[in-house]
């Protein structure tokens, strides 16, 4: 199975900070990686898809980037309602699809 | 609008087996895949597999072949997660996802169910 690692795995961060989260493949995925949001007791949302793509109905302060095995999910000005768990998904390895550990971000 | 509504928390012993079910709504059930995705308490979400709901065709991860079934319903519009030979390490919030792509999947989940909890206990 490809093997995905995020860091942080937990972020501090104030409303208004521009914040980065990483993604790594354990071997090149092209750009088969997408990222999610899951708020507490909810379930996940796509967010961008195919690395760099907005999903429909998400806001312009998340943007992704990244290729082969590094990826970077960034959000611009952080708002209250983006304090949430963060996971990247692999979809190259289609008959094992795997996410990460996930990134927990925190209000400082 | 989509909608995927889950069926209610179980509880079963070890060796059990359990059925969760998925009730879609708002779109053409046969015209995407349905996902099932787990996530055990503090783990990360794990991927299970898909079936067409069109055809019925399925795909398991290797992790669960042998042991999971997917099945569905075209005239109720749901479908339906089996999961045999249940351990404590089964415990976990399970989810149905709807495929983004119409007829080939894509393995982008953009509607899922609110997770249907299965607790494992003795």
């Amino acid at each position: 199975d490809i093997q995905m690692t995020q860091s942080p795995s937990s972020l501090s961060a104030s409303v208004g900070d521009r914040v980065t989260i990483t993604c790594r493949a354990s071997q090149s995925i092209n750009t088969y990686l997408n990222w999610y949001q899951q708020k507490s007791g909810k379930a996940p949302k796509l967010l961008i898809y195919t690395a760099s793509n907005l999903q429909r109905g998400v806001p312009s302060r998340f943007s992704g980037s990244g290729s082969r095995t590094d990826f970077t999910l960034t959000i611009s000005s952080l708002q209250l309602e983006d304090f949430a768990t963060y996971y990247c998904q692999q979809t190259y390895s289609t008959s094992s699809i795997t996410f990460g550990q996930g990134t927990r971000l925190e209000i400082k | 609008q989509v909608q995927l509504v889950q069926s209610g928390a179980e509880v079963k012993k070890p060796g059990a087996s359990v059925k969760v079910s998925c009730k879609a709504s708002g779109y053409t059930f046969t015209s995407y895949a349905i996902h099932w995705v787990r996530q055990a308490p503090g783990q990360r979400l794990e991927w299970m597999g898909w079936i067409n709901a069109g055809r019925g065709h399925t795909r398991y991860s290797q992790k669960f072949q042998g042991r999971v079934t997917f099945t569905r319903d075209t005239s109720a519009t749901t479908a339906y997660m089996e999961l045999s030979s249940l351990r404590s390490e089964d415990t976990a919030l399970y989810y149905c996802a709807r495929d983004s792509r119409v007829i080939e999947n894509s393995y982008l989940f953009d509607n899922w169910g609110q997770g249907t909890l299965v607790t494992v206990s003795s």
